[in-house]
């Protein structure tokens, strides 16, 4: 079965800039998997910040951005914020009507 | 603003079947341009899609638990449904209920708030 791979934890500095990133346990990522991105904050709904591998959400601050690096999909975030601290989720769409979720990255912003 | 409702009991004894509803208002769930879809996120872990459903009937569904997944649409109501037989406690978990983008672009767009289901007896 698709693993769909993502770092467990990340940690940036105010004002840093991060870059979480969604892969395959085999394969590449590519743009034909459109894949999207959503942020979560523990008992919270997730926000869909990213489709299509760069398209921002409505009313999705410019500081978050998606897109191919090498062979995975990534999700940069410039100027972090005290409250991007969230976990982070990737979504692949596998084709025939297939979904999979990669396991969450936990962004700290210290 | 489209909105999505979960309802449904809040506790399932292990081996029975879990039965929740998603509500949609504020548009149409006969609309070709969506899937609705149930995701779930077991306490304290990541989420997991479980699968979706067109309005027409098509299913589609997550192969880890196709075996125990039901989904139904009421076009009438506005409203689909998600069944899971044969609960365990690693079905305790908040389930989403949320609208899928399935035409040129394929993501999650809506949300509900989530419903937490806990297996125990």
């Amino acid at each position: 079965q698709t693993v769909v791979t993502q770092e467990p934890s990340f940690s940036v500095s105010p004002g840093g800039t991060v870059t979480l990133t969604c892969g395959l346990s085999s394969g590449s990522v590519s743009t034909s998997f459109y894949p999207s991105w959503y942020q979560q904050t523990p008992g919270q709904t997730p926000r869909t910040l990213i489709y299509t591998t760069n398209t921002r959400s409505s009313g999705v601050p410019d500081r978050f951005s998606g897109s191919i690096l090498g062979d995975k999909a990534a999700l940069t975030i410039t100027g972090a914020q005290a409250d991007d601290e969230s976990d982070y989720y990737c979504v692949l769409y596998m084709g025939s009507g297939i979904w999979v979720f990669g396991g969450g990255t936990r962004l700290t912003v210290l | 603003q489209l909105q999505l409702q979960e309802s449904g009991p809040g506790l399932v004894k292990p081996s029975e079947t879990l039965s929740l509803t998603c509500t949609v208002s504020g548009g149409s769930i006969s609309s070709s341009r969506y899937f609705w879809g149930w995701v779930r996120q077991p306490p304290g872990k990541g989420l997991e899609w479980i699968g979706c459903i067109f309005y027409s009937g098509t299913t589609y569904y997550n192969p880890s638990l196709k075996s125990r997944v039901t989904f139904s649409v009421d076009t009438s109501r506005n409203q689909f449904s998600l069944r899971l037989s044969s609960v365990t406690a690693a079905d305790t978990a908040v389930y989403f209920c949320a609208r899928q983008i399935r035409t040129s672009a394929w993501y999650f767009d809506y949300w509900g708030q989530g419903t937490l289901v806990t297996v125990s007896s």
